[in-house]
């Protein structure tokens, strides 16, 4: 079946960086898009970037820019997310969802995330 | 970036109630617009595509309208594996955003 396995919990001090994985099974890795989302305790959901696996090419809200890297290892279906500097409201559950398009017209499609990884936990604390 | 609202933040209702949540986009995302539904602990499950397409395996009380900056999600009937939180999400902008989100719990 369709899956996106994801990397354990991680505890990382003030400062440092974090990098998360999502291996994809079930599918073709390279025709989907890897979304990652973020959700603090007790808050909503947060969209930080997506990747094209295929391609390599990838798009990030502005307010991560500069400070979070999604890449892939397209031989181990795997995509990462990293995301530096890390500071104690970074602490969240950090999760991968695959991307679809569906195709509406010349360069236009919706897209939405239809499957999602359960979610890594990551603690920013000194 | 896009700006997305929900109301309520929260209601209460019974089983069996007619439910329905509205979201709001800052500007005209046409029918770009998802609605997840996420239960405590657990990972967002994906309901309501292209404004009003249901995912494949999602039962037919729920349903999506609207178009341009205003949407709503009902819930027909609601049952109890229903209580949780609606997220709306527009896919307008390749910079998604989501909305603050709706928790519906029982009254």
């Amino acid at each position: 079946q369709v899956q996106l396995v994801q990397s354990g919990a991680e505890v990382k001090k003030p400062g440092a960086s974090v990098k998360v994985s999502c291996k994809a099974s079930g599918y073709t890795f390279t025709s989907y898009d890897i979304n990652w989302v973020r959700q603090a305790t007790g808050q909503g959901l947060e969209w930080m970037g997506w990747m094209n696996p295929n391609s390599g090419n990838t798009g990030y809200a502005q307010k991560f820019q500069g400070r979070v890297t999604i890449t892939r290892n397209t031989s181990i279906s795997t995509a990462y997310m990293e995301l530096s500097s890390l500071r104690s409201e970074d602490t969240a559950v950090y999760y991968c969802a695959r991307g679809l398009r569906e195709g509406i017209g010349p360069a236009r499609y919706y897209y939405y995330m239809d499957v999602w990884g359960k979610g890594t936990t990551v603690t920013v604390s000194s | 970036d896009i700006q997305m609202t929900q109301s309520p933040s929260s209601l209460s209702a019974s089983v069996g109630d007619r439910v329905t949540i509205t979201c709001r986009a800052s500007q005209s995302i046409s029918s770009y617009l998802n609605w997840y539904q996420q239960k405590p602990g657990k990972a967002p499950k994906l309901l309501i595509y292209a404004a009003s397409s249901l995912q494949s395996g999602v039962p037919s009380r729920f349903s999506g309208s609207g178009s341009g900056t205003d949407f709503t999600l009902t819930i027909s009937s609601l049952q109890p594996e229903d209580f949780a939180t609606y997220y709306c999400q527009q896919s307008y902008s390749t910079r998604f955003t989501f909305g603050p989100g709706t928790k519906v719990d029982i009254k």
